[in-house]
């Protein structure tokens, strides 16, 4: 079964650093894009930033750049999102998302989500 | 960056009608780039249609997505109880791969 399986619920101070996780399993984890996708609390959906794993190609949605890093372990399958000096407001569920790829290039639909990490920023 | 607006933001109706959910976009794609997903709460996003009007796996035929340019519409014909959740619509033409605010199908 292919599948996204996320890390737990977090619970941070702000200016704290967090990185999360989201391991893949029934599939060639390389050979498709790993996004991540922001949501707050009774809002839409954020497109935050993606990485192909197999050459590292990554794209970041410019409102998120330089708040968050998105990095990948091939050996163990598994993609992360660092988020750095925390805020209240990015108090949100956190989703990975997978996505094939488009003549090796691009970044098809998201096809498979993982359960969503929720993320509480309070002092 | 493309802005997608989804309209109507909350659509009322009731089992067995037909919902009529629209995404434009602020510039013209090719339909190759344009998806659309189901959230209901509690849960994940789930993909309904990509490439305009290709239904996921397992997704039934009730579904249906077309458009083209900066139009693009979903119709779910003969609504189940299940149907009504929030859908959102997202480009993926370029980067940064946007999302629609979403529109919300409640039970009338």
């Amino acid at each position: 079964e292919v599948q996204l399986v996320q890390s737990g619920a977090e619970v941070k101070k702000p200016g704290e650093s967090l990185k999360i996780s989201c391991k893949a399993s029934g599939y060639s984890f390389s050979s498709y894009w790993i996004g991540w996708v922001r949501q707050k609390p009774g809002k839409g959906l954020e497109w935050m930033a993606i990485m192909f794993p197999r050459d590292s190609d990554t794209k970041y949605n410019p409102s998120f750049q330089g708040q968050v890093t998105i990095s990948v372990d091939k050996s163990i399958s598994t993609a992360y999102l660092q988020l750095s000096s925390l805020q209240a407001s990015d108090t949100a569920i956190y989703y990975c998302a997978r996505a094939d790829t488009v003549q090796l290039l691009y970044p098809d639909a998201f096809d498979i989500w993982g359960q969503g990490t929720m993320v509480t920023v309070s002092s | 960056e493309i802005v997608l607006t989804q309209s109507p933001g909350t659509l009322s109706l009731s089992p067995g009608e037909r919902a009529t959910l629209s995404c434009r976009a602020s510039q013209s794609f090719s339909t190759s780039y344009l998806a659309w997903y189901q959230q209901k709460p509690g849960q994940a996003p789930r993909l309904l249609i990509y490439a305009t009007s290709r239904r996921a796996s397992g997704i039934p035929d009730r579904f249906s997505g077309s458009g083209s340019g900066t139009d693009f519409t979903l119709n779910i014909i003969r609504l189940e109880p299940e149907d009504f959740a929030v859908y959102y619509c997202q480009h993926y033409y370029k980067s940064p791969y946007t999302f629609g605010q979403g529109t919300r199908l409640e039970i009338k």
